[in-house]
């Protein structure tokens, strides 16, 4: 079956830091792998996503995330934090090939200034 | 363009009441999701529609639950003698066609609150 580990569920940078989220996957075939953000009481927006190709995938807002297959992951990071950047954020997979996605449990990113 | 549209955006009732939660997709997308983000379960899928073929409605969590999408368009969640564990977040998604990585676009969803 298919899973997904984020880990940490909190994560505190400084503004101008680094932000690193990790997510980990289980899936018997090479999925689609997606991170999403959440905005306070908004909805869930993409900011990346890999399918094929180029494992270093670019998203908005400075974002970007690499498929590991070796190591089954797909961390996301900034090389710096912007105090806009605090959300929560999701990391999918869809292994089925339906784009029915099963989501982590979600990082909540906190910036401070 | 418009984006996935849900209404209403809370919903308070009693338990054992039903409630209807509607979603209207963003126009020419042929796969609809329904989703639901709760405290203790995170995000869940609950079913997904994709053109005329029949859903899947694998991840419903009871025959409480149910939705249709007429004429294409327009979803809706039904819920059943309301239970206070289905409190929670109802987000609609939709996306040009199902699977191949489509990006999924999401609404601003329903809270759902049941007393």
């Amino acid at each position: 079956a298919q899973s997904v580990t984020q880990l940490g569920s909190h994560v505190s940078v400084s503004e101008g830091a680094l932000v690193l989220l990790r997510c980990n996957y289980s899936s018997s075939v090479p999925p689609y792998l997606f991170w999403y953000v959440q905005y306070p009481n908004q909805g869930l927006q993409l900011l990346l996503k890999y399918t094929t190709g180029a494992t270093l995938v670019k998203g908005i807002n400075g974002f970007e995330a690499e498929f590991k297959k070796s190591e089954t992951s797909f961390h996301l990071t900034k090389p710096s934090a912007h105090m806009s950047d605090a959300a929560e954020y999701f990391c999918a997979v869809d292994s089925s090939n339906t784009g029915k996605l099963i989501f982590g449990q979600g990082t909540t990113l906190q910036v401070k200034p | 363009g418009a984006g996935v549209s849900q209404s209403p955006s809370n919903k308070v009732t009693e338990k054992g009441k039903d409630v209807e939660l509607r979603c209207d997709p963003i126009s020419g997308h042929t796969a609809l999701y329904w989703y639901r983000q709760s405290l203790g379960q995170g995000l869940e899928f609950l079913i997904y529609f994709q053109g005329n073929s029949a859903p899947d409605k694998s991840g419903l969590p009871s025959d409480r639950f149910s939705a249709e999408r007429t004429g294409g368009s327009v979803s809706t969640l039904t819920i059943q003698r309301t239970q206070q564990e289905d409190s929670a977040v109802y987000l609609c998604a939709s996306s040009l066609t199902s699977g191949g990585g489509e990006t999924q676009y999401f609404g601003p969803g329903t809270r759902l609150l049941v007393l």
